[in-house]
């Protein structure tokens, strides 16, 4: 068990530009869920995968956002045309099962800074 | 729809003094509430949770929770502050039955002063 690992842990970038960010979630894990986090803010929820199936995107997820789990391993969130209203910290987990209240394990993130 | 409030996003506490994080929900429906620690440059970890059955949960390094249906509250409780304590705790829900992504708190940080 190695943990949820998240790429890059930071990424500065100029308004207008794409980004991409990896998330490989804990194997063998079908569940995995992307969050952002804005200073002095609890994590907000952007959209689950069950598998390589996207079940669920808030409505905080624009069309400039995109998500991907292909195979069901591990998963990218671009985002295209940033905007500075963008920065923030992405935040990846994943968890085994699809009972409510399965217990989340969460990467230490991708700083986003859009300059 | 559902909703966590945590009261006072700053609380300092003296080493050995009782610890008290407040956390009130807003559910439709029975909720599942978690409490998750967050430490500088790390991910965030699980406490302890209430899912059904006894209402005062035990988590990990001597943190409770107790499941107030009455007052809809989940307030964390540790009786003795450790220096390592010293961290920001996030109080979740999950109520939305076809939904299973967590709603999250603002979040409170725990100073701890020797």
């Amino acid at each position: 068990d190695t943990g949820v690992s998240q790429n890059p842990r930071h990424k500065i970038t100029k308004r207008g530009q794409n980004v991409t960010f990896r998330c490989d979630p804990i194997s063998e894990h079908n569940r995995l869920y992307w969050y952002r986090q804005t200073l002095g803010q609890g994590p907000e929820f952007l959209t689950y995968f069950q598998n390589e199936a996207q079940l669920e995107k808030s409505r905080l997820l624009s069309d400039r956002f995109s998500a991907e789990r292909p195979k069901g391993s591990f998963s990218t969130l671009e985002i295209q045309r940033t905007e500075q209203g963008d920065s923030a910290m992405y935040l990846c987990a994943s968890s085994l099962g699809d009972l409510r209240g399965e217990k989340l394990f969460f990467g230490s993130g991708t700083q986003l800074s859009v300059l | 729809a559902q909703s966590v409030t945590q009261l006072g996003s700053h609380v300092s506490v003296s080493e050995g003094a009782l610890v008290l994080l407040r956390c009130n929900y807003s559910s439709s429906v029975p909720p599942y509430l978690f409490w998750y620690v967050q430490y500088p440059n790390q991910g965030l970890q699980l406490l302890l949770k209430y899912t059904t059955g006894a209402t005062l949960v035990k988590g990990i390094n001597g943190f409770e929770a107790e499941f107030k249906k009455s007052e809809t509250s989940f307030h964390l409780t540790k009786p003795s502050a450790h220096m390592s304590d010293a961290a920001e705790y996030f109080c979740a829900v999950s109520s939305d039955t076809g939904r299973r992504a967590l709603t999250f708190g603002s979040g409170t940080r725990l100073q701890v002063q020797p």
